[in-house]
């Protein structure tokens, strides 16, 4: 059983489309997250979701708009896609009492 | 703000020796999380080790160990015997204790030659 899973695990696009990023968790986390990996490998946290709420916008393009129907579905929708959001999008859960984050197996995007 | 500072870029050691990378951190806090996350080439972030601030002891998971210096805000990861299937990004990463997100160091790549 996947812990985190994302899909899809690829996504080519052109620029201008927008698309969507589905994340599930079924560890019963109550918090959820985006990251982002640059082509640097860096990781930067892009949303963090408690219990459904929006909790942490780390200053993100409002082109991105994540939304979560339930704790267990994250789901990150970007519009207008430019070549600059080419990355490694992660999502990750946490419970309560824990501090680590479960990360899903990423989704490569990349706007052509 | 609180920053995550992984000094060495890449490392390179052959099978069976020993490594350590560096992790530095800044914070103000004095209760928080450290990890260790590795990135393999499938591109899974997985949890190696992980610290709590407030226990003394280092912790360690079979052959990987921590040095923990609290008063330096230096976390140290130290893999033993290393094997052909450490080879992987290892990212240090921090979250203060109650807080919502995880800071990450910038990863070393590292590589076990055989």
């Amino acid at each position: 059983d996947t812990a985190v899973s994302q899909t899809p695990k690829y996504l080519v696009t052109q620029m201008g489309n927008d698309k969507s990023i589905k994340c599930e968790q079924n560890l019963g986390h109550d918090t959820m997250y985006w990251y982002k990996q640059d082509s640097k490998k860096f990781l930067k946290i892009m949303f963090s979701y408690n219990n459904k709420e929006l909790i942490i916008n780390e200053t993100v393009p409002n082109r991105f708009s994540p939304k979560s129907p339930d704790k267990a579905h994250l789901n990150l929708h970007i519009n207008s896609l430019e070549l600059g959001d080419s990355a490694v999008y992660f999502c990750a859960s946490s419970g309560r009492g824990t501090t680590e984050a479960f990360f899903g197996q990423g989704t490569r995007l990349t706007v052509v | 703000a609180q920053t995550v500072t992984q000094s060495q870029p890449e490392m390179s050691v052959q099978e069976a020796e020993t490594v350590t990378l560096s992790c530095t951190y800044d914070t103000s806090e004095n209760n928080y999380y450290l990890f260790w996350y590795k990135q393999p080439p499938s591109r899974q972030m997985i949890l190696v080790i992980r610290q709590e601030a407030y226990k003394q002891q280092n912790a360690t998971e079979n052959r990987f160990s921590v040095n923990f210096q609290k008063a330096a805000k230096s976390f140290s990861l130290k893999i033993s015997d290393s094997q052909l299937g450490d080879t992987a990004m290892y990212f240090c990463a921090f979250i203060p204790q109650g807080a919502q997100k995880l800071v990450f160091g910038q990863g070393t790549r590292l590589t076990i030659n055989p």
